[in-house]
């Protein structure tokens, strides 16, 4: 079991440039999160999705879009990216919405 | 606004002491709070908790919440080095996790 992986692990971005986050789970859980974490603001719930072919907005879903288009992976988009958006990025997968949440190893983003 | 606040934001220790962090929380619709270690990386599930008074117990490391008051506390005996970390503290309300902003811990040998 690769459990939660993500790709790339890190990325350079110009300012105005697009990109794809792939976040891929193997253990068939039905919820998948994606979040934000910024030096002193903790994690920051991004979009979230409770299945395959659903999809919702978090604490701060401005500036991203994500697409759950098979159960084992959910895509975050920044289709014009800004240097506010430089952040280390994870994705989450939980069996259940009571149930603890796993964790893949995060995506490093610069954008200049 | 829900939100999720945790002390103290850092604390550097001794080998063999024990610490108390704090998780304090204001939601609309708790379901359960939970204890993440993060050492650099991704987060790695600690506890869950989703009843009052009830301790849970791993090792050195122990929790409790109280649902009352609206906080729960970390416990950790016996710090070693290997326990230097971030302690995240999340609340679910449901569709949605709300974490802290974590509690950076040093162990000094």
């Amino acid at each position: 079991n690769a459990g939660v992986t993500q790709t790339p692990k890190f990325r350079v971005l110009k300012t105005g440039q697009s990109m794809t986050l792939l976040c891929a789970q193997d253990m068939n859980h039905e919820y998948m999160y994606w979040y934000r974490q910024d030096p002193g603001m903790g994690l920051r719930l991004i979009h979230y999705s409770v299945g395959e072919g659903t999809t919702a907005k978090g604490e701060v879903p401005d500036g991203y879009n994500v697409s759950r288009l098979k159960k084992q992976n959910f895509l975050l988009g920044l289709e014009s990216a800004a240097p506010s958006q430089t952040s280390v990025y994870f994705c989450a997968s939980s069996p259940t919405l009571t149930y603890e949440q796993y964790f893949g190893p995060g995506t490093r983003l610069t954008v200049t | 606004e829900d939100k999720v606040v945790q002390s103290p934001l850092s604390l550097v220790v001794h080998e063999g002491d024990t610490v108390t962090l704090n998780c304090s929380y204001e939601v609309t619709n708790f379901r359960s709070l939970l204890w993440y270690k993060q050492e650099k990386k991704a987060p790695t599930f600690l506890f869950m908790l989703t009843s009052s008074g009830i301790e849970k117990k791993s090792g050195r490391l122990s929790s409790i919440l109280d649902k009352k008051e609206l906080f729960s506390i970390l416990n950790i005996t016996a710090t070693q080095t290997g326990d230097s970390a971030v302690y995240l503290c999340a609340v679910n309300t449901g569709n949605q996790f709300y974490f802290g902003t974590g509690t950076s811990l040093t162990v000094i040998p």
